[in-house]
C-alpha cells in the first residue's frame, strides 16, 4: 500500500513555543491530506482537510490561527501548533488519499506524540 | 443524531480461533465502509474497504461484511495469531463528506 511518512514522531516543547509537524506521501500525490487529532482510548477526530495549493478546511471548533496548515505540494503537508500550551498536548495524525483510482482509500502517518510541558 | 459504534470492551479470544468485530452505525449513509488496525502509539493502518453495493469483501484471513438494512459490518479475522492483537476501527465514508472513525475495539489473541 501507499505510505505516508510523518515527523516527528515524538516532541517535547515548552509552553508557548511552536512546533510543526511534516507529512508527506512518499510513493503517491495527494491531491487531499488530512490531520486528525486522537486522545487516549478515543476516536479519532478530523482537525482539518487541506487541499494543495488551498487553505485548508476546519472543522468545527478547531482554532485555524492555533493550528496552522499548509499543502505546498502534492506531497507535503504542514501541521504548525502556535503557541502550544499543555492543553495541546496530544496524538497528532495525518492522512492522505490518493489521487485517482485508489482515491477513497485514505493511508496515514505513524502519528506525532506531542507534549507541551 | 449520529453514531458509529463499536464494542467498548476488549475481545479476547484464543489463538487459531476466529476473531468477529461488529460496527453499527445510526443515521448514516456510507458510499464506502472501511476498517482499519491501529496500534498503541501509531497511526492507522487500512485493511479493506467495502462499497455499498457490496456485501462481502475478502483478504486473505479477513472478512468483511456490509449489511446496510441492518446498518452494521462484521470483520473477521480467520485463524487469528497473537500478532492480530490491534485495535480494529470501523470508518464509514459518505459521498462528499469526510471519513468518520468509531471508537474502535481492542482485539487480544492468546497463544
Amino acid at each position: 500500500g501507499a505510505v505516508v511518512s510523518q515527523h516527528p514522531s515524538w516532541v517535547i516543547c515548552k509552553s508557548g513555543t511552536s512546533v510543526k509537524i511534516e507529512c508527506r506521501s512518499l510513493d503517491f500525490q495527494a491531491t487531499t491530506m488530512f490531520w486528525y487529532r486522537q486522545f487516549p482510548k478515543q476516536s479519532l477526530m478530523l482537525m482539518a482537510t487541506s487541499n494543495e495549493g488551498s487553505k485548508a478546511t476546519y472543522e468545527q471548533g478547531v482554532e485555524k490561527d492555533k493550528f496552522l496548515i499548509n499543502h505546498a505540494s502534492l506531497t507535503l503537508s504542514t501541521l504548525t501548533v502556535t503557541s502550544a500550551h499543555p492543553e495541546d498536548s496530544s496524538f497528532y495524525i495525518c492522512s492522505a488519499r490518493e489521487a485517482g483510482i485508489a482515491k477513497n482509500i485514505q493511508y496515514f502517518g505513524a502519528g506525532t506524540r506531542l507534549s507541551v510541558l | 443524531s449520529q453514531k458509529i459504534e463499536q464494542n467498548s470492551e476488549a475481545l479476547n479470544i484464543q489463538e487459531g480461533k476466529t476473531a468477529t468485530l461488529t460496527c453499527n452505525y445510526t443515521n448514516y449513509s456510507p458510499a464506502y465502509l472501511q476498517w482499519y488496525r491501529q496500534d498503541p502509539g501509531r497511526g492507522p493502518v487500512f485493511l479493506l474497504l467495502i462499497r455499498e453495493n457490496e456485501k462481502e469483501k475478502r483478504k486473505e484471513r479477513l472478512k468483511v461484511t456490509f449489511d446496510t438494512t441492518l446498518k452494521q459490518s462484521l470483520f473477521h479475522i480467520t485463524a487469528s495469531q497473537p500478532a492480530d492483537s490491534a485495535t480494529y476501527l470501523c470508518a464509514l465514508l459518505e459521498y462528499g463528506n469526510k471519513l468518520v472513525f468509531g471508537a474502535g475495539t481492542i482485539l487480544r489473541v492468546k497463544s
